[in-house]
């Protein structure tokens, strides 16, 4: 199984302000995933990191907002711009290695606050 | 477009007896299906997946999914609960893309 760092762990942010979210996987996957969760609420995905190319984006989530980088095979950021106290929330990256057969694994999460 | 449902918001259950979680799916093709557990103020945890193959599957922290196609159900079992169990748990259903599509949790509270 792969094992994920995200950093920061939280923050508390001004809004209008951005922050940038790291997220470190210990092996090379194939793929990466970046999700949003309201505490104690569902996972919706923002987008699909891709390496090498832009990011693929769910319907509700553009670029501008979320801009997405991935560098290589086990490192993507995620950065939230422009913020407002509707942002805050915890975001989740997960990574998918094709080793593991059809499992994804997750990240601690990055917990945001938006004053 | 696939989808699960959880259809209760909480479970609660006595220490050692018996755990059930529901899950409900809808997709247009084979399903691929998933239970994750998020214990507070931490990340999801893989549990166990459905791909193909035998219809009960065995994960994690002895828990075991039954996958039923004709009631399109996949759910998540423990025959004995323990109190550290108590936490989220989501059921999952993935694309051909690799997303994944999360039912709204089921908080599982596991009592002394």
């Amino acid at each position: 199984s792969a094992v994920i760092s995200q950093k920061p762990s939280r923050d508390i942010c001004q809004r209008g302000t951005s922050l940038t979210i790291q997220c470190q996987v210990d092996s090379q996957v194939t793929m990466m995933f970046w999700y949003r969760q309201q505490p104690g609420q569902s996972l919706t995905l923002i987008a699909t990191a891709n390496q090498g190319s832009e990011a693929t984006y769910e319907s509700g989530f553009v670029i501008d907002k979320f801009p997405i980088s991935r560098p290589n095979l086990t490192f993507s950021t995620l950065t939230v711009s422009n913020m407002s106290p509707e942002d805050s929330s915890i975001y989740l990256c997960s990574a998918e290695s094709g080793a593991d057969a059809y499992e994804q694994y997750f990240g601690p999460g990055t917990r945001l606050t938006v004053t | 477009a696939q989808s699960v449902a959880q259809p209760e918001d909480q479970v609660n259950v006595a220490e050692g007896n018996p755990l059930t979680v529901k899950c409900t799916y809808s997709v247009s093709g084979n399903p691929y299906l998933f239970w994750y557990v998020q214990y507070p103020n931490r990340g999801l945890q893989f549990l166990l997946k459905y791909i193909t193959g035998d219809n009960l599957v065995k994960g994690s922290y002895g828990f075991e999914a039954e996958f039923n196609k004709s009631q399109t159900s996949f759910h998540l079992k423990k025959p004995s609960a323990l109190v550290s169990d108590s936490a989220l748990y989501f059921c999952a259903v993935r694309d051909g893309d690799y997303k994944l599509s999360f039912g709204a949790g089921t908080t599982v509270t596991v009592r002394a």
